[in-house]
């Protein structure tokens, strides 16, 4: 099976902008997870979507938002940025649905730079 | 919410000595308890796992306990080699909601 792909890997934007990021889970995976990585920070939760529904959300402003298409592949936007918004984002997936133990698989992350 | 802490954030340790990482947890709801390893530049990538009807699960040089009534859990590696030189995330899940550490640094000092 291949395995979770984020595009694109690597991103500059300047304050103000927004972006998307892409996520494709692993085949016959309906949850997909988001989360920001920042040194010391650890992976922060952003938000889960299953079935094109968004199941979970963390504490992340308004400004971050996602979706989920009916093929499970998911985007998640980030608006007007602050230089603070640079970090790995990085999509998860896994095959269960709410109350199974559910094992997550990491995409490779897209690094964002907000200059 | 779950609030995960773990200690310590470095850690280095002589190649053929054994390290260990500890993580506590606050949401007692949690029942699904992963531990990644992340290499320099690369993805996390599941190591081990525990769920809250075990207390402890080994598998070669890694072993994870869980201690559900203090809330707490813990990465043992044994005989440890330069190759296990990553940051090491622990998470507690309830569901699909996982919450995590914010990592160890491990260094193997051959």
């Amino acid at each position: 099976k291949a395995g979770v792909t984020q595009t694109p890997r690597y991103l500059i934007k300047t304050r103000g902008q927004q972006v998307t990021l892409s996520c494709s889970p692993i085949s016959g995976h309906r949850s997909v997870s988001w989360y920001q990585q920042t040194p010391g920070q650890g992976l922060q939760f952003l938000f889960e979507y299953f079935s094109e529904t968004q199941r979970n959300k963390g504490n992340f402003p308004g400004r971050f938002s996602g979706r989920q298409f009916s093929n499970s592949r998911s985007e998640m936007n980030v608006s007007t940025l602050e230089l603070g918004d640079s970090a790995l984002y990085l999509c998860a997936s896994s095959s269960s649905g709410q109350g199974a133990y559910n094992e997550q698989f990491f995409g490779p992350g897209t690094r964002l730079t907000v200059l | 919410g779950e609030n995960v802490e773990q200690h310590p954030s470095t850690l280095s340790v002589q190649e053929g000595d054994s390290a260990v990482i500890k993580c506590t947890y606050s949401d007692s709801a949690s029942n699904y308890f992963p531990w990644y390893k992340q290499e320099l530049g690369k993805r996390p990538q599941l190591i081990i796992d525990i769920r809250s009807n075990v207390g402890e699960k080994k598998d070669q040089r890694i072993a994870v306990t869980l201690n559900k009534t203090a809330k707490h859990f813990s990465l043992h590696i044994t005989e440890t080699q330069p190759e296990d030189s990553a940051v090491y995330f622990c998470a507690a899940s309830r569901g699909n909601q996982f919450y995590f550490g914010t990592g160890t640094s491990l260094t193997v000092i051959p």
